[in-house]
């Protein structure tokens, strides 16, 4: 199953509202999962099955969708959110990531 | 709490194999809820799924890489490995073992070590 990301860089500003968007090529439930990986650092697992914020995540991070079209929103950016996100399925095997949408501070 | 901690050889021939020890500290390895995992990731790419162990010892590879994949677990020193054959250039990358969180369904890497870059050079 492939998972097409869009867009694969984004400048914003701190405050500001982001979407990140992840399409698969075929239908996998809700069995999406979304990563935070900043520079030399192992990612984060942020939000589990399209949704679910991992313990810890701050709340400005949300997720949606189910089927074929997920989405991450960061509510309003922080200094500390700017990094690579990463879209997971894991509905069925191989286990692939999306390409990934690096953040940049405008 | 958990940690999982990569070890083994940062430079590797082409044509040799690749080695790697995840050791598990902090926590249980034999946990039905569990499964354990590789993941590469090339410098400056994505992230690239190489496989999963459970505790009982099956295994579950990347179809693209699973003729040169190994991976067991040794439960008793709460360890898992990966071996990576035949190895070129295209495998340099940083390579992470993750746990692989699996309750009645599965939820994603929930803990990672710090990963270790493996060059393929001779």
């Amino acid at each position: 199953i492939q998972l097409t990301q869009s867009p694969s860089s984004l400048s914003a500003s701190v405050g500001d509202r982001v979407t990140i968007t992840c399409r698969a090529s075929q239908a996998i439930s809700s069995y999406l999962a979304w990563y935070q990986q900043k520079p030399g650092i192992a990612p984060e697992l942020l939000i589990s099955a399209a949704s679910t914020l991992q313990s810890g995540v701050p709340a400005r991070f949300s997720g949606s969708g189910s089927g074929t079209d997920f989405t991450l929103t960061i509510s309003s950016l922080q200094p500390e959110d700017f990094a690579t996100y990463y879209c997971q399925q894991l509905n069925s095997l191989p286990y692939t990531f999306g390409q990934g949408t690096k953040l940049e501070i405008k | 709490q958990l940690q999982l901690q990569e070890s083994g050889p940062g430079l590797v021939k082409p044509s040799e194999t690749l080695s790697l020890t995840c050791t598990v500290s902090g926590g249980t390895i034999s946990s039905a809820n569990y499964y354990w995992g590789w993941i590469r990731q090339p410098p400056g790419k994505g992230l690239e799924w190489i496989g999963n162990i459970f505790y009982s010892g099956n295994t579950y590879y990347n179809p693209s890489l699973k003729s040169r994949v190994t991976i067991s677990i040794d439960t008793s020193k709460k360890q898992f490995s990966l071996k990576l054959s035949s190895v070129t250039a295209a495998d340099t990358a940083v390579y992470y073992c993750a746990r692989h969180e699996y309750i009645s369904s599965p939820v994603g890497f929930d803990v990672w070590g710090q990963g270790t870059l493996v060059t393929v050079s001779s």
